[in-house]
C-alpha cells in the first residue's frame, strides 16, 4: 500500500519569498511522484513529476522538486512566490508496475501569498 | 486538445434523491477514472475503467454509487440515494497508458 503525507496544511508566504511544501511517502516498491496544483473551482493541473533519473524534477512557473528516497520526501520549491502561486498543491505516488498509473494524493497544502 | 469534459458543473440536491455526471475523456485514452475529493481532502480513487472494463472499483460505495463506460469512451457516476456525506468534488481523469493523468474541472456535488 502507498501513502503520502503532506506536512502543513496550510502555508502562507510573502510575495518574492522562498515557497516550500513539504511531502513524505510510504511505498513498498519504488514510487513515480507527482504534484499538482489546484486553483479555486478547477481541476487538478499537473505541475510537475518524478519517475526516474535526475532527482530533481523541474515543473512549470518555475517550481522545482527533489526526490530524497532516504529521508522519503519529494519537497515542492520555488525560490520566489508571486500572488498567482496561491491555490491548493496536492501531492501524489503511484507505483511503477501495471498498464496504467493509479495515483493516492496526500491531503493537500493551501499556499496564501501575501502582498 | 480538448480537455477532459465533465457536467454538470454544480447540482444541489436533497438527500435520498439521485444525482448523475457525465465525463468525456481526451479523445484516444484509455483509462479513465473517477475521484472524490470531499472539502479539506486529497481526491480519493472511486472507480478505474481500462476502456469498458472495471480495473479497480475497491473503494467505490457499491450500495449507493454506480458507474459505466458504455463502448469505453464516455462515463456516467450516479449516486441514489444520496447521503449528506456525499457532497464533495467528483473528478474524471483520463490517461492513455502510462502518459500524464489529465483532470476535468470537476462536478461539485452538495447534498442538503
Amino acid at each position: 500500500a502507498q501513502s503520502v503525507t503532506q506536512l502543513g496544511s496550510h502555508v502562507s508566504v510573502s510575495e518574492g519569498a522562498l515557497v516550500l511544501l513539504r511531502c513524505n511517502y510510504s511505498s513498498s516498491v519504488p514510487p513515480y511522484l507527482f504534484w499538482y496544483v489546484q486553483y479555486p473551482n478547477q481541476g487538478l493541473q499537473l505541475l510537475l513529476k518524478y519517475t526516474t533519473g535526475a532527482t530533481l524534477v523541474k515543473g512549470i512557473n518555475g517550481f522545482e522538486a527533489e526526490f530524497k528516497k532516504s529521508e522519503t520526501s519529494f519537497h515542492l520549491t520555488k525560490p520566489s512566490a508571486h500572488m498567482s502561486d496561491a491555490a491548493e498543491y496536492f501531492c501524489a505516488v503511484s507505483d511503477q508496475g501495471g498498464s496504467a498509473r493509479q495515483l493516492t494524493f496526500g491531503s493537500g497544502t493551501q499556499l496564501t501569498v501575501l502582498p | 486538445e480538448a480537455g477532459v469534459a465533465q457536467s454538470p458543473r454544480y447540482k444541489i440536491i436533497e438527500k435520498r434523491q439521485s444525482v448523475a455526471f457525465w465525463c468525456n475523456p481526451i479523445s484516444g485514452h484509455a483509462t479513465l477514472y473517477w475521484y472524490q475529493q470531499i472539502l479539506g481532502q486529497g481526491p480519493k480513487l472511486l472507480i478505474q475503467f481500462q476502456n469498458n472494463g472495471v480495473v479497480d472499483d475497491s473503494q467505490l460505495p457499491k450500495d449507493r454509487f454506480s458507474a459505466e463506460r458504455l463502448k469505453g469512451v464516455d462515463s456516467t457516476l450516479k449516486i441514489q440515494p444520496a447521503k449528506l456525506e456525499d457532497s464533495a468534488v467528483y473528478l474524471c481523469a483520463s490517461a492513455q497508458g502510462r502518459n500524464t493523468i489529465y483532470f476535468g474541472e470537476g462536478s461539485w456535488l452538495t447534498v442538503v
